[in-house]
């Protein structure tokens, strides 16, 4: 049974460059939340995904926007990456047809650079 | 809104020494609390899970939690620590129903020493 995953692994990109990142969900799972985990902080929810559409959204601008298609996986883009930006961008997934929508499973990151 | 304070950023242990990280929350309603451990190396893993009931939950490992309503805590606990425990641990919350979102603390590192 696949777990969550996510790619790329790592990615380095320039200031103002915009970027896309993936995640396929755990098998059976149906929503897809996205968190940024900067150095020496805890991951901070950036939005949750359910049958294609966004269902809750955190503090985080409009350069931050994201997809989920009908196979449940997700993507997550970033336009005008600034410095700050620099982190490891989690996926976790969840069952919500099952109740346990709460239950999340990570991935192991994708740990974005911005120069 | 929601908010967690995990109080200890970093904690060092002797193998057999008990451990209690400590955790407050801050919401105004009902919640659903978590414990989640990274290990070296690994992503983010359940540690233990409140949803109602038993306020005090056992996970994995022989960690276990007791969530104190009237203090908004939810302190993780292990009797005797080993050096497979070195991780860092992250206390979470959020409000049950609708789509919710997941609120983490800043996490503390725990060092056991053999």
């Amino acid at each position: 049974d696949a777990g969550v995953t996510q790619s790329p692994t790592h990615l380095i990109k320039t200031r103002g460059q915009q970027v896309t990142l993936r995640c396929s969900p755990k098998s059976g799972h149906d929503t897809v939340s996205w968190y940024q985990q900067a150095l020496g902080q805890g991951p901070q929810f950036i939005f949750q995904y359910y049958e294609e559409e966004e269902r809750q959204r955190g503090n985080f601008p409009d350069r931050f926007s994201g997809h989920q298609f009908p196979n449940y996986s997700s993507e997550l883009n970033v336009n005008a990456l600034l410095l700050g930006d620099s982190a490891l961008y989690l996926c976790a997934s969840s069952s919500r047809s099952t109740g346990l929508s709460y239950e999340q499973y990570f991935g192991p990151g994708t740990r974005l650079t911005v120069t | 809104a929601q908010s967690v304070s995990q109080h200890n950023h970093h904690v060092i242990l002797s193998e057999a020494a008990s451990l209690e990280l400590g955790c407050n929350y801050s919401y105004g309603g009902t919640v659903n609390l978590f414990w989640y451990v990274q290990y070296p190396g690994q992503h983010l893993q359940l540690l233990l899970k409140y949803f109602s009931g038993d306020p005090l939950v056992k996970g994995i490992k022989g960690f276990e939690a007791e969530f104190i309503k009237s203090k908004f805590s939810f302190n993780l606990r292990k009797p005797s620590v080993q050096w497979s425990d070195t991780a860092e641990y992250f206390c979470a919350v959020n409000a049950p129903g609708g789509y919710q979102k997941v609120t983490f603390g800043i996490g503390t590192k725990l060092q056991v020493i053999p």
